[in-house]
């Protein structure tokens, strides 16, 4: 069955140290992936795709397909990045986009 | 531009009632597509909708129903209401590679 695994609820670093969130999924074909991102009081919105390869406020995401997982990472942690993470799966590639599975989410704490 | 827009914001019902819940998409997005947000769960997909078509269905009962009109605004229905249906509902509108979520409907059910 289609999964999008998320080990961590909470991750807790100190400002300027390097994070990594981690997101597995479960997909026999070919995964369209993504990193959503919920500031507090705000909506969700799309923090990056897999397809773009691109960077957004400093974080990245390379998927890898053999160890079928999608982390996304900082080097250098800021407060402003505190928030609840959230890596989602598009079973339909390049298709429609409303069939998304999310994870459970990790909360990202960075701490002064 | 407008963000997605949904109402009402808060909702609270009784077991066995129904609720009807209303998403408004951004100006020109035909894609509206529904989510529940509950503690346990997550995140998970209900259905959704383009030009007045559903074309993904969630795996959720059928008291969950939903459509969509010609001006794309669609809205979600939801009865005979369990407590279990109390959650964050939210609603989402695409346009190509794009999808902007809206603030969601906060539905208690006692």
């Amino acid at each position: 069955a289609q999964r999008v695994t998320q080990p961590e609820k909470l991750l807790s670093v100190f400002k300027g140290a390097p994070v990594e969130l981690k997101c597995n999924y479960s997909y026999s074909g070919s995964p369209e992936l993504f990193w959503y991102v919920q500031y507090s009081r705000q909506r969700l919105q799309l923090l990056l795709r897999h397809i773009s390869r691109e960077s957004i406020k400093g974080f990245t995401a390379d998927l890898n397909k053999g160890e079928t997982s999608f982390h996304l990472k900082k080097p250098f942690a800021q407060e402003e990045d505190s928030a609840m993470y959230y890596c989602a799966l598009n079973m339909n590639y390049g298709g429609s986009q409303g069939n998304l599975i999310f994870g459970k989410g990790t909360k990202l704490s960075v701490k002064p | 531009k407008a963000g997605v827009t949904q109402t009402p914001r808060y909702l609270i019902k009784t077991r066995g009632q129904q609720v009807t819940l209303s998403c408004s998409p951004i100006s020109g997005h035909r894609s509206v597509s529904w989510y529940q947000q509950t503690p346990g769960q997550g995140l998970q997909f209900l259905f959704e909708y383009f030009s007045e078509t559903q074309r993904n269905k969630g795996n959720f009962p059928g008291r969950f129903s939903g459509r969509q009109f010609s001006n794309s605004r669609s809205e979600m229905n939801v009865s005979t209401l369990e407590l279990g249906d109390s959650a964050l509902y939210l609603c989402a509108s695409s346009l190509g590679n794009q999808r902007y979520f809206g603030p969601g409907t906060r539905l208690t059910v006692t």
